[in-house]
């Protein structure tokens, strides 16, 4: 059975920084792209940031390019998103998703996690 | 970047049909992915590739595509169905690659 499971989220000040991790199981990890997909409260689905399965290719939204790093460790079986310089306006619930064989869509999802940004 | 229309909000009666449309530049041309959420719960796809269902999803849903317009299809709506549906693209040009419309809220009346 595949599994994807994201860490918990938080409350984190305008300004501060967060790291989410989502850790895999049941499929073969390093071949894979994985997405981070964001929902504000309210809100449709947004894709916010992929990697490819080696690691060597990112991807992100504009607005958190410069502000957002995907990564990952294949010996883990987990992919991570650092966040720097967080805004309000990057409220929401945060979906860990495995891309298909080719990346064009998602064919598995993590429960979610809130972040909220506040003061 | 590529943009997705969707309407907000599409309401059917039991056993009715209920279409769902996903409008885009060209959108035939694209393969076409629908995920279904239901509130408090991850998306689930539904439809693959304009017209493929998942494993698991009922012949109920059924999908197409012309030329600006996709359409996910629910035939003989049940209460079950009520959720919030989203329309996908990959989109080549955009870094991120996956484009995502605005989503539709199904009532079922």
């Amino acid at each position: 059975e595949i599994q994807l499971m994201e860490s918990a989220g938080g409350l984190v000040q305008p300004g501060g920084s967060l790291r989410l991790s989502c850790a895999a199981s049941g499929f073969t990890f390093s071949s894979y792209w994985m997405h981070w997909v964001r929902q504000a409260p309210g809100k449709g689905l947004v894709g916010v940031s992929r990697i490819n399965g080696p690691g060597t290719y990112t991807g992100y939204e504009d607005s958190v390019k410069g502000r957002f790093t995907i990564s990952r460790d294949n010996a883990k079986n987990t992919v991570f998103l650092q966040m720097n310089n967080l805004r309000v306006e990057d409220t929401g619930v945060y979906y860990c998703a495995r891309a298909n064989w080719n990346d064009e869509l998602a064919d598995n999802w993590g429960q979610g996690t809130l972040v909220t940004v506040s003061s | 970047s590529y943009v997705l229309t969707q309407p907000p909000s599409v309401s059917a009666a039991p056993g009715k049909t209920a279409t769902i449309s996903c409008g885009g530049d060209n959108i035939a041309r694209q393969s076409v992915h629908w995920y279904q959420q239901k509130p408090g719960q991850a998306p689930v796809g539904v439809m693959y590739y304009d017209g493929d269902r998942p494993s698991g999803i009922p012949e109920r849903f059924s999908g197409s595509s012309s030329g600006n317009t996709a359409t996910l299809t629910i035939s003989r709506v049940e209460a079950g169905d009520e959720a919030d549906y989203y329309c996908q693209v990959w989109d080549s040009t955009s870094d991120n690659s996956w484009v995502f419309g605005g989503g539709t809220k199904l009532t079922v009346l």
